[in-house]
């Protein structure tokens, strides 16, 4: 059971618009603390996708974009490609400092 | 171009030990904290423990608290981990990254509260008897 709840998978077609939510509570994202995005396609290490809520490295496509309100945040990925195919996982901090991992959700692309 | 490239994995059975390595290029190695996550097979990730730059402040999840160990060589530009006493459900792929570096085009700095970039590429630790 991940302190942070995702939803399992998404799925949208090419050209879509999706979003993936990561709840969690006033101990963690509630409590003021960043969240950041990881994208792990199938085989690999996973990739930092956006950091301190809102921001992308460099080099990730503006077709990402990240979002916090309250205890909650999320990840928008607008006009859907086929490489984007992958596993995202969203992690923040809680009160005692420790680091805090979604359960991760799998996004499919039709 | 900052790397980290793991090591040390391995079948082991359980109640053994292994020691991980992660050897840093291409960064001022001991300015900043350091992170070991772990994957299960077919799983999501798992934070395990990370220390600071200096060594002087470590955390662990509740998972591993007292049987595995964080260290860090600054001097060899190298991440340690220590794990003792261990079950089957520490199998698992164990990445070691970098936390919270952030990079502008003119320098570097140490983010608290820092995201994981970058990654290594794993090494994989199987405990069966």
């Amino acid at each position: 059971q991940s302190v942070l709840t995702q939803p399992p998978s998404v799925s949208g077609a090419p050209g879509q618009r999706v979003t993936i939510s990561c709840t969690g509570s006033s101990s963690n994202i509630g409590a003021g603390y960043d969240v950041h995005w990881y994208q792990q396609l199938p085989g690999a290490a996973p990739k930092l996708l956006i950091y301190g809520n809102i921001n992308r490295p460099s080099g990730v496509p503006d077709r990402f974009s990240g979002s916090k309100s309250g205890t909650s945040a999320s990840l928008a990925i607008t006009g859907l490609q086929a490489e984007d195919e992958a596993d995202y996982y969203c992690q923040s901090y809680d009160s005692s400092l420790s680091v805090v991992f979604g359960g991760g959700t799998k996004l499919t692309v039709l | 171009q900052m790397q980290l490239v793991e090591s040390g994995g391995g079948l082991v059975k359980p109640g053994g030990s292994l020691r991980l390595s992660c050897a840093a290029s291409g960064f001022t190695f001991s300015d900043y904290y350091l992170g070991w996550i772990r994957q299960a097979p077919g799983e999501g990730l798992e934070w395990v423990s990370y220390i600071s730059g200096s060594g002087s402040a470590i955390y662990y999840a509740d998972s591993v608290k007292g049987r595995f160990t964080i260290s860090r060589d600054n001097a060899k530009n190298s991440l340690y981990l220590q794990m003792n006493s261990l079950r089957a459900e520490d199998t698992a792929v164990y990445y070691c990254a970098g936390q919270g570096i952030h990079c502008t085009s003119t320098s570097c700095y140490q983010a608290s509260m820092g995201w994981f970039d970058p990654w290594g590429q794993g090494t994989l630790v199987t405990v069966s008897s």
